[in-house]
């Protein structure tokens, strides 16, 4: 089965500077890579997506990049701002697998004043 | 986006009691809901799939017995833990999938602690 690995499990940044999550995963079948935020609490946010056809995404302040070959993707926060403070999980889905998600370990980013 | 719901956010039962969860698609029909568990300072695993009107698929190490799902409606899908012990208490977590994608939309979640 799909196996994701994220990295790191701790990100502290100055507020206005950007963030940076890595993603590796291990089935070349996979094609749908999600990003979601968890506050404290609460249940997972989708923020961004990305598929396996296209190698980058943007959404304002938010954008991921997917290497297939190197079967990584990555999550890029600019100018980060307090209310980004969370836990971010990256996830795959594989062809294979019946839409099921398979999570990568998680990130507690913390922007600092 | 879509939104799912989640009854009750938080729930304190006694060790032996069954405990029910609901988890609604809002504004939107799921055709396929999930059941993930999350214990603190964890990733989400996901305990069964489940499609309107069938069984649910429970993922290997995960008592079918003990979790009960019920997906009767393209809306609605419950998640029973039945007999429930202090082990059992975590946070559990519904999503929705919408049909002919891979997105999807996640509940608030569920609190359980078992006394």
């Amino acid at each position: 089965g799909e196996n994701v690995e994220q990295h790191p499990s701790t990100l502290s940044v100055q507020e206005g500077d950007s963030a940076v999550i890595k993603c590796t995963y291990s089935d070349s079948a996979s094609n749908y890579f999600p990003w979601y935020k968890q506050e404290l609490g609460k249940g997972p946010q989708l923020i961004i997506d990305i598929r396996s056809n296209v190698g980058e995404k943007k959404d304002q302040r938010i954008a991921v990049t997917l290497n297939k070959t190197a079967k990584h993707f990555s999550l890029h926060i600019t100018e980060t701002q307090p209310e980004d403070s969370a836990v971010y999980f990256c996830a795959a889905i594989s062809t294979g697998g019946g839409n099921k998600l398979t999570f990568g370990t998680g990130t507690q980013l913390k922007v600092e004043l | 986006g879509a939104v799912v719901s989640q009854h009750p956010s938080w729930v304190i039962c006694k060790s032996g009691t069954s405990v029910k969860i609901e988890c609604r698609s809002l504004d939107f029909q799921a055709t396929t809901m999930f059941w993930y568990r999350q214990f603190p300072k964890q990733s989400l695993m996901l305990m069964a799939t489940s499609n309107e009107g069938s069984k649910a698929t429970y993922e290997q190490g995960v008592e079918k017995d003990k979790f009960l799902i019920n997906h009767a409606s393209l809306t609605l899908s419950t998640l029973t833990v039945t007999s429930a012990h202090p082990e059992d208490s975590s946070f559990y977590i519904c999503s929705g999938g919408l049909a002919g994608t891979d997105t999807q939309y996640f509940g608030p979640g569920t609190r359980l602690t078992v006394l």
